[in-house]
């Protein structure tokens, strides 16, 4: 079975603070994706990736950088957490082509005070 | 730029009858590929079909069919006999191979909230 395990579950974090949300896949996926889920609003894309050390900028970029310097990890990183930046966090990942099949991890719910 | 809209906020079915939930899609490549996935209150993404824009039926996956109208952009997903166990939000999404690149981009809409009514 695909694996996408994302390293925390739940986390309180303080404005101002730099957050690392850190994703695994265990079925050597090229491709890999963060998006945030608000209600109303959907999944939106944030980035992903096609490659170990390539990063494309999704819908919303903005506040958010990303690290994958092994084909596995996916790491999603909030340089200064805002209020604004409180939601779900899904990572995804599938192999690269148009039918593939995308899998999520469980999410990861990232509260900023 | 590519789009994903769903009309339907929230749904409501009455057991053992079908449903049609709706997505309409924007994209100027001919080649994509289209998902529909259900996410329970439990949280988990679940995979429930997929159809490709050059595949010439429509996908049906058990209780599952997809209403492609390539044409109209759309793909509607339809689910037959409903069951209590389908109450959860559903997501359209489009997956496309972004042009002179080697890469895809999956983006998602907004989603549709059925709830299946005993």
């Amino acid at each position: 079975d695909v694996k996408v395990t994302q390293s925390s579950r739940y986390l309180v974090k303080r404005t101002g603070e730099k957050v690392f949300l850190e994703c695994v896949q265990d079925m050597d996926h090229e491709n890999m994706f963060w998006y945030r889920q608000d209600p109303g609003l959907g999944l939106r894309l944030i980035y992903f990736s096609y490659d170990v050390k390539m990063k494309e900028k999704g819908d919303i970029p903005e506040g958010y950088s990303v690290s994958r310097e092994k084909k596995e990890r996916f790491s999603l990183i909030l340089e200064s957490a805002s209020t604004n930046q409180t939601s779900m966090y899904l990572c995804a990942s599938s192999f690269l082509g148009l039918g593939n099949t995308i899998y999520f991890g469980e999410g990861s719910w990232l509260t900023v005070v | 730029a590519q789009k994903i809209t769903q009309t339907q906020p929230g749904m409501f079915v009455q057991e053992k009858e079908a449903v049609t939930l709706d997505c309409t899609y924007d994209t100027s490549d001919p080649s994509y590929g289209l998902f529909w996935y259900k996410q329970p209150s439990s949280g988990e993404m679940i995979f429930l079909i997929y159809q490709g824009s050059y595949d010439q039926q429509n996908a049906t996956e058990g209780r599952y069919s997809l209403n492609f109208q390539k044409a109209r952009k759309s793909a509607n997903l339809v689910i037959s006999a409903s069951q209590l166990g389908d109450s959860a939000m559903y997501f359209c999404a489009m997956r496309e191979r972004l042009m002179k690149t080697s890469y895809d981009k999956v983006i998602f809409g907004p989603g549709t909230s059925l709830s299946v009514i005993p």
